[in-house]
């Protein structure tokens, strides 16, 4: 029982361009979303998050966008560059204390290619 | 500044054998955390451990996976009698304790089991 979907496991976008990357969740208690980024042989690391409470965070060349109701989020990165080429892991938790709370549950993760 | 270090960062055992793998957190985030990413899967969930109690084991997969965490600081995942299952990529990470959403994480240590 995934749920944390990431249903493109690899997008290609040219340099310069928008890449929009998707995730999808099924578990109406999460209410925090983080994206990591992780290079190969090292550990994933934070670049961006979200609560429920916000439709829209940006950071620098990073946005996430939070759709509730349609239970999606997506990061986007303008304009894309060779070296965010990685695997982005969408991630949620549930944001106050109880059981979970701590726990993050990642989806598969989408490997972007930006091409030069 | 230090990161959170793992070792070793590869195992290689053979099926049957006990592995103990290390993690040193940053220092003085009071929360650390076991995953583990198989071939083609996210990260799953093993551990949680606010100091040196871990209030949730629910994520262990089996009885041969045990973790404890010592002076608030390393923590060492063990694994009894590997098996090829178990091959894994195991990532510790770890935070501030109101900080849970942002976790730092270490390398990771590949474990192959054969």
């Amino acid at each position: 029982d995934q749920q944390v979907k990431q249903n493109s496991p690899s997008l290609s976008v040219q340099e310069g361009r928008i890449s929009i990357l998707n995730c999808d969740y099924t578990n109406s208690m999460f209410d925090y979303f983080l994206w990591y980024k992780k290079y190969p042989a090292e550990g994933p690391t934070f670049l961006i998050s979200i609560s429920s409470i916000k439709d829209k965070n940006e950071d620098g060349r990073f946005t996430v966008f939070l759709n509730k109701s349609a239970k999606h989020l997506s990061l986007h990165i303008v304009p894309s560059q060779p070296g965010d080429s990685a695997v982005y892991f969408c991630a949620a938790k549930r944001e106050y204390s109880g059981a979970g709370s701590y726990q993050l549950t990642f989806g598969k993760g989408t490997k972007l290619s930006v091409i030069p | 500044g230090a990161g959170v270090s793992q070792s070793p960062s590869n195992k290689v055992t053979e099926k049957g054998k006990d592995v103990e793998l290390r993690c040193d957190p940053i220092s003085g985030h009071t929360a650390l955390y076991w995953y583990r990413q198989s071939l083609g899967q996210g990260l799953e969930f093993l551990i949680y451990f606010q100091g040196n109690s871990a209030p949730d084991k629910s994520g262990l997969p089996s009885d041969r996976f045990s973790a404890e965490r010592t002076g608030g600081s390393v923590s060492t995942l063990t694994i009894q009698r590997t098996q090829q299952e178990d091959s894994a990529v195991y990532l510790c990470a770890s935070s501030l304790y109101d900080r849970v959403g942002e976790q730092y994480f270490g390398p990771g240590t590949r474990l192959t089991v054969t």
